[in-house]
Parts: structure tokens; sequence; C-alpha cells
């Protein structure tokens, strides 16, 4: 069965923190990864990788996929309080159907 | 502005009511879906639409229907809800199925259900 997990499930940090957020997954035939963040409302895209090694980054947010370990990292450096949201990490079924397989989410809070 | 919209935001209902959330989107996207989000489970794909009166089952379509009688509609119907189908429901959008970095996901609507 695809499956897509996340850890820390939570994190709390300060102002200022760099934080490494993990997803795994297992999913026959890979397509691509997404990563999302979600505020009390609709996921919001952030980045999608398809190819291993390659940083995808925007701002103080970066990313990369290693498709031999089948993971990925999503990095916030100098972290504000405006970041604290969860985090969703999502693999796109490999059936064409447009399906995204989530993860739980990293409830992210950054304390002042 | 492009965007999904959903309605109701909130509702609560009661067991055995029939009830419709309607997803709209303006962007002339042909692929549209539904997820629901649980806490510890993420987002779950319910159905989806590839085009105008296709639609297919996702990972949990117990409980629910759905219709695509136009491209921009898309709701969800459950017949007779039940205490487990309390839950934030989010619709999402895209040009086409392969088109998942520009998903588009509306605004969410929770339903409780008692």
């Amino acid at each position: 069965e695809d499956k897509v997990v996340q850890s820390p499930l939570s994190l709390v940090v300060h102002e200022g923190d760099t934080v490494t957020l993990n997803c795994s997954y297992e999913v026959t035939n890979f397509r691509s990864l997404l990563w999302y963040k979600q505020e009390k409302k609709a996921p919001t895209f952030l980045f999608m990788l398809t190819s291993s090694g390659i940083e995808k980054k925007s701002g103080r947010l970066s990313s990369i996929l290693d498709k031999k370990e089948l993971f990925s990292i999503l990095n916030i450096t100098a972290t504000q309080t405006g970041d604290s949201a969860v985090y969703l990490c999502a693999v796109e079924d490999p059936g064409n159907t447009g399906k995204l397989i989530f993860g739980q989410g990293t409830t992210l809070q950054v304390k002042p | 502005e492009a965007q999904v919209t959903q309605n109701p935001r909130y509702l609560i209902t009661v067991t055995g009511k029939k009830l419709t959330v309607t997803c709209s989107q303006n962007m002339n996207h042909e692929y549209m879906s539904w997820y629901r989000q649980d806490p510890g489970l993420g987002l779950r794909q319910i159905y989806y639409s590839m085009n105008v009166e296709v639609t297919d089952k996702g990972d949990v379509p117990e409980g629910y229907k759905v219709s695509r009688k136009e491209k921009r509609n898309f709701p969800l119907i459950l017949e007779s809800p039940s205490p487990n189908q309390t839950s934030l429901y989010f619709c999402a959008s895209s040009l086409w199925v392969s088109s998942t970095d520009t998903q588009y996901f509306g605004p969410g609507t929770r339903l409780t259900v008692l």
C-alpha cells in the first residue's frame, strides 16, 4: 500500500531557529513529491520535487529529495512566528488519478 | 481572481439529514476532487473527476456521492450523514489530472454530524 510518513508530528522552536521536517514514502512508480503549508485553512503549495539531489529553494525554505532512500526534507532557516503552520508532504498517485497521497503532517509552532 | 469556492464553510447537522457541499472553480479546470482531513490521518481523497460527466472513487468514497454536470461545479452529497463523517472537507481543482503542482484547494468546509 502506498504511504507517506512525516516526522516529527509536532515541533516547537523559537524564532531564529532552523528546523528540518522529514517525509518518507513508499510508492510504486514514483512521479513527484509535494510540500504544502497549511495555516488553519486550505493547503498552499510550496514545492514539487521529481529529481534526486536537486534543491528547491524559496526564501528561507528549501527542500530536497532522495529517491534512493525514499525521503525528502523541508528546511526552514531563521524561523519566524509566521512560519507556524502544519506542513504537509504528499506524493502523486502513480495511477494517473491526480490523487495526492498525504502524510499526517508536521505541526510547527514558532515562539517569539 | 482565480479561486475555488466552497459552501457552506461551516455546518452542524444531525444524523441522516441529507446535505450538499458545493464546490465551484472559475479557472476552467478539467480536474476536480474532494478530500477529507482528519487528525492523524492527513488528507484522503473521496472522489475525483477528470472531466464533465466523468467521476471516480478515491480512497474513502463510502457514504458520499458526487456529480459533475458542468465543468465549474463539483458538489459533494451526503445522502445520510453519520457522525464518522464529521471532518474538514476540501475541494481541489487543477487544469489537468497531471497538473498536481498547480492544484488549487478551496477554503474548506468544517462539517459536524451529531
